[in-house]
């Protein structure tokens, strides 16, 4: 069955510093997603994707978040300049975009910020 | 904001009893899903709900769409160490793709 996939599984980087976490959706899915789940907390959404553009995006997703989808298959969350409350599991989603075909997670990033 | 009550926050169970959570909101979703996640993975889709009133199963578990468009249960019926994890309740409103999620209940299930 396709899967989403995400690299890397783990993520330290220090406080201040860029990160780039990838992701590779599903093949025919057309709209992309990142959420986060802070330890012990439920899944927040930070934005979707379609078309190119983002579509929509929650208050957490400030400038210093971007999103990519730089060729056909990757899709990327950029963090421009860390903080300690970055750090969480990240995860990428993607969906057809047809509401009888709903979102599909990778199994996440976990990103340590020092 | 939006928000989704889901309850209970745990449970600690026998194998082969039955469980039941729910998830509550004061807003309308017009898609419940049911997800679980466990130790480092990603939510896995149990369950997907489109209309008001609709129950569907999947093998042993089985979830309701509430006729209110408010509310949405998942029941597992005996229930085996492997559902050990936590489960979430996860809400689609009107013109929006962001999935609202639930606090989660964690599932423990005693041989």
């Amino acid at each position: 069955e396709p899967e989403v996939t995400q690299t890397p599984s783990h993520q330290v980087t220090q406080m201040g510093q860029e990160v780039i976490l990838r992701c590779v959706p599903i093949s025919n899915h057309l709209y992309f997603y990142w959420y986060r789940q802070i330890l012990g907390q439920k899944v927040e959404f930070l934005v979707s994707f379609y078309n190119n553009e983002i579509s929509e995006k929650s208050e957490i997703f400030d400038d210093q978040f971007s999103v990519e989808r730089p060729d056909g298959s990757n899709f990327t969350l950029k963090i421009r300049s860390t903080k300690l409350e970055d750090s969480a599991m990240y995860f990428c989603a993607s969906s057809t975009g047809s509401r009888s075909q709903p979102q599909h997670f990778g199994d996440g990033t976990r990103l340590s910020i020092l | 904001g939006q928000q989704l009550n889901q309850s209970p926050q745990s449970m600690f169970i026998q194998e082969g009893e039955d469980v039941s959570m729910n998830c509550t909101s004061s807003s309308i979703f017009n898609t419940w899903l049911w997800y679980k996640q466990d130790p480092g993975e990603g939510p896995v889709l149990l369950i997907a709900l489109y209309k008001a009133g609709e129950l569907t199963s999947n093998g042993r578990l089985t979830a309701q769409f509430g006729i209110t468009r408010k509310d949405s249960f998942l029941n597992i019926s005996a229930s085996i160490p492997s559902d050990v994890g936590i489960y979430f309740c996860a809400g689609l409103m009107d013109s929006s793709y962001k999935l609202i999620f639930g606090s989660g209940t964690r599932l423990l299930v005693r041989p």
